[in-house]
């Protein structure tokens, strides 16, 4: 069965540096979205992408977040200068449009970033 | 979406029904029920949605009630894998999919 896949599965990083997490989504969806979770909490949504365009984002996704489909494949989430609280399990979803519904989403396993 | 309601733990023996109720009294008439599942960290896992019907497939069984203020998902043979942290989510047709996630409720299916 298809599977979305992410990289790296863990990254660390220094407070105040630039990381990018790397998403492949199933190759025929047409939706993607990133989602967050940290340490014991929910998982919360960021931001989801259709038609090389934010369709609709958080309160968390300031303007240190960025997204993009540089290609036909990859999906990546950029934090520009990160903070210690952005330290999460950051997961990539992606899902077809529905017909009169939301189609299931599908997850990757995550990335885990730990910022220090 | 309408707002759900899911005890926050339930236990179930190893080889039997796991029944996980969910409330979602202000559920509109073109919201589904979803429900995801999510095992130690790893990333939510797709069970099944329904909107009026009871639904069955190979994961598990979903009963939604004839006035859909409340559904169960039921784990027909419960196994030690099942246990994970189980979402009930109603949402419609108006978004592109994106999932308001609840505490859930987390299974913990003993030997």
């Amino acid at each position: 069965e298809p599977e979305v896949t992410q990289t790296p599965s863990h990254q660390v990083t220094q407070m105040g540096q630039e990381v990018i997490l790397r998403c492949v989504p199933i190759s025929n969806h047409l939706y993607f979205y990133w989602y967050r979770q940290i340490l014991g909490q929910k998982v919360e949504f960021l931001v989801s992408f259709y038609n090389n365009e934010i369709s609709e984002k958080s309160e968390i996704f300031d303007d240190q977040f960025s997204v993009e489909r540089p290609d036909g494949s990859n999906f990546t989430l950029k934090i520009r200068s990160t903070k210690l609280e952005d330290s999460a399990m950051y997961f990539c979803a992606s899902n077809v449009p529905g017909q009169g519904y939301n189609s299931p989403l599908h997850f990757g396993n995550g990335t885990r970033l730990t910022v220090t | 979406d309408a707002k759900t309601t899911q005890p926050p733990s339930m236990d179930c023996a190893e080889g039997r029904a796991a029944n996980l109720p969910c409330n979602h009294s202000t559920i509109s008439g073109n919201e589904y029920v979803y429900w995801y599942r999510q095992i130690h960290s790893q990333g939510p896992q797709y069970i099944i949605h329904g909107l009026k019907n009871n639904e069955t497939n190979e994961m598990a069984s979903l009963i939604i009630t004839e006035d859909r203020k409340s559904s169960t998902l039921i784990l027909p043979h419960a196994t030690l894998r099942d246990t994970a942290v189980y979402y009930c989510i109603a949402t419609g047709s108006g978004n592109t999919g994106k999932l308001i996630f609840g505490q859930g409720t987390t299974l913990q299916v003993k030997p």
